[in-house]
């Protein structure tokens, strides 16, 4: 089975902040990955598909990098609405989510 | 536009299965491949398991394999999930999700969630 890790587990960050999550598969799963957001008490909302593929209706904000094992999750400018925990997953075999980095106001 | 609703919470003893469904609007069951995430409390995401449309057949997460049965009703456009021997550690909240007619391989779409609580 193809794992996942995701780097921060959480942090805190101002509002206009830049932040950066980072998201690793255990084998190369080419661009095969999405990002979703997820709110409590809230069902996940994908964010971004295909690594790097805003999906409509998202803000620019949003943005995603990467190919291969490794794999970058950017909101260029921390709003107070961005308060969630974020997943990336992989569908190059099977379906598997990363644990989660979870994103607060400092 | 794709909706998703799920049936409601269960409360469910240890050894027992539970079956939840999810009720397909907007399109039919036959033009979407429907798969099952969970989450316990506190914890993140779990896929268990999937329509493949490559392959034409469910794929499972091997830590549920021989315990989880998804299957779908197309006259009604349920799709159900099963979890059979139920222990404490299964009590979270199950999703359906899908990524629509498109065939897209990402969960655009979800249900509510359905709490299913393993108690004696």
């Amino acid at each position: 089975d193809i794992q996942m890790t995701q780097s921060p587990s959480s942090l805190s960050a101002s509002v206009g902040d830049r932040v950066t999550i980072t998201c690793q598969a255990s084998q190369d799963i080419s661009n095969y990955l999405n990002w979703y957001q997820q709110k409590p008490g809230k069902a996940p909302k994908l964010l971004i598909y295909d690594a790097s593929n805003l999906e409509t209706g998202v803000p620019s904000r949003f943005s995603g990098s990467g190919s291969g094992t490794d794999f970058t999750f950017t909101i260029s400018s921390l709003q107070p609405e961005d308060i969630a925990t974020y997943y990336c997953q992989q569908y190059d075999n099977l379906r598997t989510f990363g644990p989660g980095t979870k994103v607060d106001i400092k | 536009q794709v909706q998703l609703v799920q049936s409601g919470a269960e409360v469910k003893k240890p050894g027992a299965s539970v079956k939840v469904s999810c009720k397909v609007s907007g399109y039919t069951l036959t033009e979407l491949s429907m798969h099952w995430v969970r989450q316990a409390p506190g914890k993140g995401l779990e896929w268990m398991g999937g329509f493949d449309p490559e392959d034409g057949e469910t794929i499972y997460a091997q830590k549920f394999q021989g315990r989880v049965t998804m299957t779908e009703d197309t006259s009604t456009d349920t799709a159900y999930m099963e979890l059979s021997s139920l222990r404490s550690e299964d009590t979270a909240v199950y999703y359906c999700a899908t990524g629509g007619p498109s065939g897209s391989y990402s969960f655009d779409y979800w249900g509510q969630g359905t709490l299913v609580t393993v108690s004696s």
